[in-house]
C-alpha cells in the first residue's frame, strides 16, 4: 500500500492563535511531499513542495510566513498556520511521493480547520 | 506553464450506464503524465487512472478508462457501468517530467451525481 495519515482530521481554533497539521507516509518513505488548499466544491490549490531535510518551496502568492511547513523526517512533513485568522478556514490537504518510486502522488485524508 | 480544462461543471448519469468526462490541456511539455483523481465526500483523494504521454495505448483499470489524445490534447475518462459509488468529484491532472519536485496541475473537477 501507500498510506498518507493526516492529523487532525479537523480542528476549531480562535483568531491570532496558532495550528500545526501533521502528514506522514505510514509505509513508505516520503522524500518530496506537497501540501494543497482546497475550498469547497473547487479544485486543489498547491500551496508548497516540502522536500525532507530542506526547506520548502512556496508557490506565487502564498505567505511562507504564514504557512511554516517543516519536513524533518522521511515520513514526516507539518504545516503550521500561524496567527491564523477566519480567512485561513479551509481544507488542508497534503500528498507524499514514495522514494524511488514512480512520480504518483498519494494523498492524506485531509484536515478541515475552522478559525473562529 | 500547464494548463487543465474541464469544461463540464456537473454530469449526471443512470446507475448501470456509461458516462464520459473530458479534459484537455496545454502543454509545450513531450514527456508527462495525465492523470484522473476521484473525491468522494469523504473528500479523500483516490487515484483513478494514470496514463503517460509516450504510451500509445490508452489506460484501462476495470470500469474505467481513458481515451488519450495526445496531438488534440484531450484526455477524457469513461466510466462503464456506472455504480452508486461512482458519485464524487473528478479531477483531472497533469504532471510534467522529469523533476523531484514535479508538480500535479488540477483542473476545476466535474462532479458526476449517479442515480439509482
Amino acid at each position: 500500500g501507500a498510506v498518507v495519515s493526516q492529523h487532525p482530521s479537523w480542528v476549531i481554533c480562535k483568531s491570532g492563535t496558532s495550528v500545526k497539521i501533521e502528514c506522514r507516509s505510514l509505509d513508505f518513505q516520503a522524500t518530496t511531499m506537497f501540501w494543497y488548499r482546497q475550498f469547497p466544491k473547487q479544485s486543489l490549490m498547491l500551496m508548497a513542495t516540502s522536500n525532507e531535510g530542506s526547506k520548502a518551496t512556496y508557490e506565487q502568492g502564498v505567505e511562507k510566513d504564514k504557512f511554516l511547513i517543516n519536513h524533518a523526517s522521511l515520513t514526516l512533513s507539518t504545516l503550521t498556520v500561524t496567527s491564523a485568522h477566519p480567512e485561513d478556514s479551509s481544507f488542508y490537504i497534503c500528498s507524499a511521493r514514495r522514494q524511488g518510486g514512480t512520480d504518483t502522488q498519494y494523498f492524506g485524508p485531509g484536515t478541515r480547520l475552522t478559525v473562529l | 506553464a500547464q494548463t487543465v480544462t474541464q469544461s463540464q461543471p456537473e454530469m449526471s448519469v443512470q446507475e448501470a450506464e456509461t458516462v464520459t468526462l473530458s479534459c484537455t490541456y496545454d502543454t509545450s511539455e513531450s514527456n508527462y503524465y495525465l492523470f484522473w483523481y476521484k473525491q468522494p465526500p469523504s473528500r479523500q483523494m483516490i487515484l483513478v487512472i494514470r496514463q503517460e504521454a509516450y504510451k500509445q495505448q490508452n489506460a484501462t483499470e476495470n470500469r474505467f478508462s481513458v481515451n488519450f489524445q495526445k496531438a488534440a490534447k484531450s484526455f477524457s475518462l469513461k466510466i462503464s457501468d456506472s455504480q452508486l459509488g461512482d458519485t464524487a468529484m473528478y479531477f483531472c491532472a497533469f504532471m510534467k517530467l522529469p523533476g523531484a519536485n514535479s508538480k500535479l496541475t488540477f483542473g476545476k473537477g466535474i462532479t458526476l451525481s449517479v442515480r439509482p
